[in-house]
């Protein structure tokens, strides 16, 4: 299987606290994204970073990619309740925008 | 951006039978995709919809099992045939858009019980 790996599969925190989640995956990309999903809903899109990108901001967000190490991190600051969710990478090799998504990270945020 | 409607969004079904999930999205788009997720699990890309030709099957699916259609730009149906309990799941449909890179907007999963 080409599916990226993610840790830690699970993470807990408080809310006001920063949320980190990594993402590592096996084959050369055109890009990667980052998902959430909600209670076993549909995903929403929350930002994508090129291969030739190190690093991306969108609101609260921060993504980095290393593509010689194979890897990504998001970071989620100042985290709210709202952000509990599943989230995921997905690696787009360019090749007819078939995504590979990775094994996903729970975030809980408590109040 | 894409919004994308499922239907149905959950059902219950009795091993051996099939269910047909429709998609529908509110603009044309080139590239539809049909994923499966397990319980507690990621997802895994079954197929991509061609609009006016056969789908495109990932290893381990076949369109036996998974028949697709995509009579037009805007619409596309994932059938489950022969049900057993292992096909419970949620199945996810999304569309992707031209831009830089190809993101795609995911509809709201139909979650399927297979008893």
């Amino acid at each position: 299987s080409q599916q990226g790996e993610e840790d830690p599969q699970a993470l807990s925190i408080q809310e006001g606290e920063n949320a980190t989640m990594n993402c590592s995956y096996k084959t050369s990309i055109n890009n990667l994204q980052w998902y959430r999903q909600n209670s076993g809903r549909g995903l929403v899109h929350l930002i994508l970073i090129r291969s030739n990108e190190r690093e991306k901001h969108s609101g609260r967000l921060r993504v980095t990619l290393d593509t010689s190490k194979k890897s990504s991190s998001l970071l989620i600051t100042a985290s709210r309740a709202a952000d509990t969710a599943s989230y995921f990478c997905a690696t787009d090799p360019g090749t007819a925008s078939k995504l590979t998504f990775g094994t996903g990270t729970r975030l809980q945020v408590t109040l | 951006s894409a919004v994308i409607s499922q239907k149905p969004s959950r059902d219950i079904c009795q091993r051996g039978t099939s269910l047909t999930i429709q998609c529908q999205v509110d603009s044309q788009v080139t590239m539809m995709f049909w994923y499966r997720q397990q319980p507690g699990q990621s997802l895994t890309l079954i197929a991509t919809a061609n609009q006016g030709s056969e789908a495109t099957y990932e290893s381990g699916f076949v369109i036996d099992k998974f028949p697709i259609s995509r009579p037009n730009l805007t619409f596309s149906t994932l059938t489950v045939s022969n049900m057993s309990p292992e096909d419970s799941s949620i199945y996810l449909c999304s569309v992707g858009l031209a831009g830089v890179g190809y993101e795609q907007y995911f509809g709201p999963g139909t979650r399927l019980t297979v008893t």
